[in-house]
């Protein structure tokens, strides 16, 4: 399963909404998606899973949802921490993941 | 905490024995993967192996050329990567399972450079 995210880059400001976008080239099936926050020289961080479930440690800022092929992050109200990058990935069948998005400050 | 260890320069056709030292979850318990992320790249899954070992998975590009392994009683995950390729050059994360085999990744080591060039 293909993943591409849209847009590449989101350049936005402290306190602004998110919205990123991921879309699968065909089904994941029982919702098996994730996303994960990625810092320059850092692993990445599982944000979330099942599609809409909050990692432990999450705050409620970051929503997961979506079915099918088209599945969204959203980050309410953005922090100076959570400039990063964000990829998906699926687990409907051998995981793959998605090429990501930058959220950078604007 | 997930340690991984055997990064390195190597050039094309030569090899490589990654590890992962576990601590603070009972390694026994879960299945575990290799994650890497390519310079200026997304990430890419590379392989997966079963709590006991018996089921294994890798990404069609390294089939036949790296092998993942667990020993349960040292708490500790491996990679043998032979004939690398300029193309496998990545930082190699070891990464934990966090619910079944082949799923989503809770927990995630440091990761460890491995560079192919001539």
């Amino acid at each position: 399963i293909v993943l591409t995210q849209s847009p590449g880059t989101l350049s936005l400001s402290p306190g602004e909404k998110a919205t990123l976008s991921c879309r699968a080239s065909q089904s994941v099936s029982s919702g098996f998606l994730a996303w994960y926050q990625k810092k320059s020289g850092q692993a990445p961080r599982l944000l979330v899973y099942g599609t809409s479930t909050r990692a432990t440690g999450i705050p409620d800022r970051f929503s997961g949802s979506g079915s099918g092929t088209d599945f969204t992050l959203t980050i309410t109200r953005l922090e100076p921490e959570d400039f990063a990058v964000y990829f998906c990935q699926q687990y409907t069948d051998l995981p793959t993941f998605g090429p990501g998005t930058k959220v950078d400050i604007k | 905490q997930l340690l991984e260890s055997g990064g390195g320069l190597v050039q094309p056709g030569g090899s490589l024995r990654l590890s992962c030292s576990v601590s603070g979850f009972n390694f026994n318990d879960y299945s575990m993967s290799w994650v890497r992320q390519s310079p200026g790249e997304g990430l890419e899954w590379v392989s997966g192996i079963s709590e006991n070992g018996n089921s294994i998975y890798y990404v069609d590009s390294v089939k036949g050329r790296f092998t993942i392994s667990r020993d349960n009683s040292k708490s500790t995950l491996y990679l043998q990567m032979d004939s690398l390729r300029v193309e496998d050059t990545a930082i190699y994360y070891c990464v934990k399972d966090r619910w079944q085999q082949l799923a989503d990744f809770d927990y995630w080591g440091q990761g460890t450079l491995v560079t192919v060039s001539s």
